[in-house]
């Protein structure tokens, strides 16, 4: 079973766009929900995380949105930037669990 | 701060060889964690180690370990290499856990032919 299911598998959004990534997840026990960014060759650097004792979180351009009662959050990017371009992952876990990602939104941002 | 160092970067091995993959986590980071992605499978979370312990293990075969060092350096070994595992192997460091702020090594991109 799939813990954390994630949409679109890819995006395409003009430059100053609005980029949204969903997440759903399955276990009520995660307590931690990061962002990560993947440039090609290089590994995931985490953008932006959320605990579900929040219902949003900014950080810069990025928005996570948490709806802990449909076990959903999602990733906004505001003013994308070609320099956006990448692959994006949802993640879950909790303490004395696995780490769940999700399966990835490839972002192209069109200038 | 030096960020996670992965050696080696590239791998080719023959099936059936055994390798072994090794990863510097971020001084003072304690937990390191480690990933195979694929293509067709994408991230998927192998184990985490913590001051020398194996917290957290996925669902991976045994032919997949690993081991922490007292100076929080960890390897991950494969024996009996199958075609299939054949991956691009991360691995994080944090601070604290699975649960805190990683930062992810750039990776070894292993070939098994």
């Amino acid at each position: 079973q799939q813990q954390v299911k994630q949409s679109p598998q890819s995006l395409i959004v003009q430059k100053g766009g609005i980029s949204i990534i969903n997440c759903a997840y399955e276990n009520t026990a995660f307590d931690y929900f990061p962002w990560y960014q993947q440039f090609p060759g290089k590994g995931p650097a985490l953008l932006i995380a959320i605990r579900p004792d929040v219902s949003e979180k900014k950080e810069g351009r990025f928005t996570i949105s948490f709806n802990k009662s449909a076990k959903q959050f999602s990733l906004h990017i505001m003013d994308s930037q070609p320099g956006d371009s990448a692959t994006y992952f949802c993640a879950a876990t909790t303490t004395g669990n696995q780490f769940y990602f999700g399966t990835g939104t490839s972002l192209t941002v069109i200038p | 701060k030096a960020g996670v160092t992965q050696t080696p970067r590239y791998l080719i091995k023959t099936r059936g060889q055994q390798v072994t993959l090794s990863c510097s986590p971020i001084s003072g980071h304690r937990s390191v964690s480690w990933y195979q992605q694929t293509p067709g499978q994408g991230l998927q979370f192998l184990f985490e180690y913590f001051s020398e312990t194996q917290r957290n293990k996925g669902n991976f075969p045994g032919r997949f370990s690993g081991r922490q060092f007292s100076n929080s350096r960890s390897e991950m070994n494969v024996s009996t290499l199958e075609l299939g595992d054949s991956a691009l192997y991360l691995c994080a460091s944090s601070a604290q856990g699975l649960s805190t702020e990683a930062f992810f090594g750039q990776g070894t991109r292993l070939t098994v032919v």
